[in-house]
């Protein structure tokens, strides 16, 4: 049974770019979240998707958004970049309303 | 809307010592309670978590926490703790209504082992 994994491992961007993150769920997984950990904080929710739809969003700008696939894989994508957003993005994937299982992590750096 | 307070973000133990890391919420609804391990340069992993019954829930690796809802406390304890139990430990709470989900996380606290 393979885990969760996210692509790329890390990735430095300039400030007004545009990133797209990837995430594939767990096997039998139907439910993907994503979050926001930047240095030295707790992880926040960003959006959570379920068979494809959007179900639930953080406090976070519509400049943050997502897509979920048939598979169940995921995007999250950021639009005009600031530096803020500089933080490790973690994936976790689920049964709906079950544990979550989080993949490794993509750090972006926005410079 | 929940929270979550872990105020000590640094605690420094001897290796085979107890240690207590302390985690309060606060939450205008009922919730479920977690604690997540954090290793270095690695994603999160579900150390224990409680959704109901017994008020003590314990990890396989000796780890145990005790669900106080008066206090609304959730504290992490280990008798004797090993030099692999370095990482940064996170208390979480979700609201019951979306299960083991949309996750509130404390500010972690970053635990480390003195041989």
């Amino acid at each position: 049974e393979t885990g969760v994994t996210q692509s790329p491992t890390h990735l430095i961007k300039t400030r007004g770019q545009q990133v797209t993150l990837r995430c594939s769920s767990q096997s039998g997984h139907n439910t993907v979240s994503w979050y926001q950990q930047a240095l030295g904080q707790g992880p926040q929710f960003i959006f959570q998707y379920y068979r494809e739809e959007e179900n639930g969003r953080g406090n976070f700008p519509p400049r943050f958004s997502g897509l979920q696939f048939p598979n169940y894989s995921s995007e999250l994508n950021v639009n005009a970049l600031e530096l803020d957003d500089s933080a490790l993005y973690l994936c976790a994937s689920s049964l709906q309303y079950n544990e979550q299982f989080f993949g490794p992590g993509t750090r972006l750096t926005v410079l | 809307a929940q929270s979550v307070t872990q105020l000590d973000s640094q605690v420094p133990v001897f290796e085979e010592a107890p240690v207590e890391l302390r985690c309060n919420y606060s939450s205008s609804v009922s919730v479920y309670l977690f604690w997540y391990v954090q290793y270095p340069n690695q994603g999160l992993q579900l150390l224990l978590k409680y959704l109901s019954g017994s008020t003590l829930v314990e990890s396989i690796n000796g780890f145990e926490a005790e669900f106080n809802k008066s206090q609304t406390s959730f504290h992490l304890r280990k008798p004797s703790v090993h030099i692999s139990d370095t990482a940064e430990y996170f208390c979480a709470v979700s609201d019951m209504r979306f299960g083991n989900e949309k996750l509130t996380f404390g500010t972690g606290t970053r635990l480390t082992i003195i041989p």
